[in-house]
């Protein structure tokens, strides 16, 4: 089955201790992106990739890291959390790092609190 | 740049009644525009979209949108809801380039449906 894998879904974790998020896919994808929501702000775009060892910042990148050393795996990293990086996290991939295929496919989220 | 516009974060309508989600968009290129739906505690999937081409587009679930480039519009519209309808639904502008498949999203209208 096609799909966008996170992990952890859900996760409680205290100021500066660092941790990742895995986001894996099995679409042999090119492009995958981190995004995080928020209530009232919608989708805001933090890091994406447009092949392997190709990153770049989105809209809101501070306090986060990425790498993309395969093209199936693409982890968040959070060297050290703030409370207000509790967010819901989405993963995404697409076929071609272009605007024309359109269609991103999104893991099932993962809710990270920060305390 | 690109910014996208949900009129409205909550919605209500009966069962039956037409459904009619707002959604203006600003774009200084020609946009590629999406709808996206995200049930609870899932992620986004994609309803429809418009690239080039017709100005109406028809998506999944009886879904349909029109581009309306003089009104800088894509309004999403279903003729009869249905309690399955009840979701967050996503508008979002991708620039017509090759390069990026960053998508911005609107802010988010909640939909519920009164029996």
């Amino acid at each position: 089955e096609a799909q966008v894998t996170q992990n952890p879904r859900y996760l409680i974790t205290v100021t500066g201790k660092k941790l990742t998020v895995t986001c894996s896919q099995n679409m042999n994808h090119e492009y995958m992106s981190w995004y995080r929501q928020d209530p009232g702000l919608g989708l805001r775009q933090i890091y994406y990739s447009m092949n392997v060892e190709v990153t770049d910042k989105g809209d809101v990148p501070e306090g986060y890291k990425v790498s993309r050393k395969e093209k199936r795996n693409f982890p968040l990293i959070l060297e050290s959390p703030s409370p207000n990086q509790t967010s819901l996290y989405f993963c995404a991939s697409s076929l071609f790092a272009s605007s024309i295929s359109g269609e991103l496919f999104f893991g099932e989220g993962s809710r990270l609190t920060v305390l | 740049a690109q910014s996208v516009t949900q009129l409205g974060s909550h919605v209500s309508v009966s069962e039956g009644a037409l459904v009619l989600l707002r959604c203006n968009y600003s774009s200084s290129v020609p946009p590629y525009l999406f709808w996206y739906v995200q049930y609870p505690n899932q992620g986004l999937q994609l309803l429809l979209k418009y690239t080039t081409g017709a100005t109406l587009v028809k998506g999944i679930n009886g879904f349909e949108a029109e581009f309306k480039k003089s009104e800088t519009s894509f309004h999403l519209t279903k003729p009869s809801a249905h309690m399955s309808d009840a979701a967050e639904y996503f508008c979002a502008v991708s620039a017509a380039n090759f390069g990026n498949e960053k998508l911005t999203f609107g802010t988010g209208t909640r939909l519920t449906i009164i029996p």
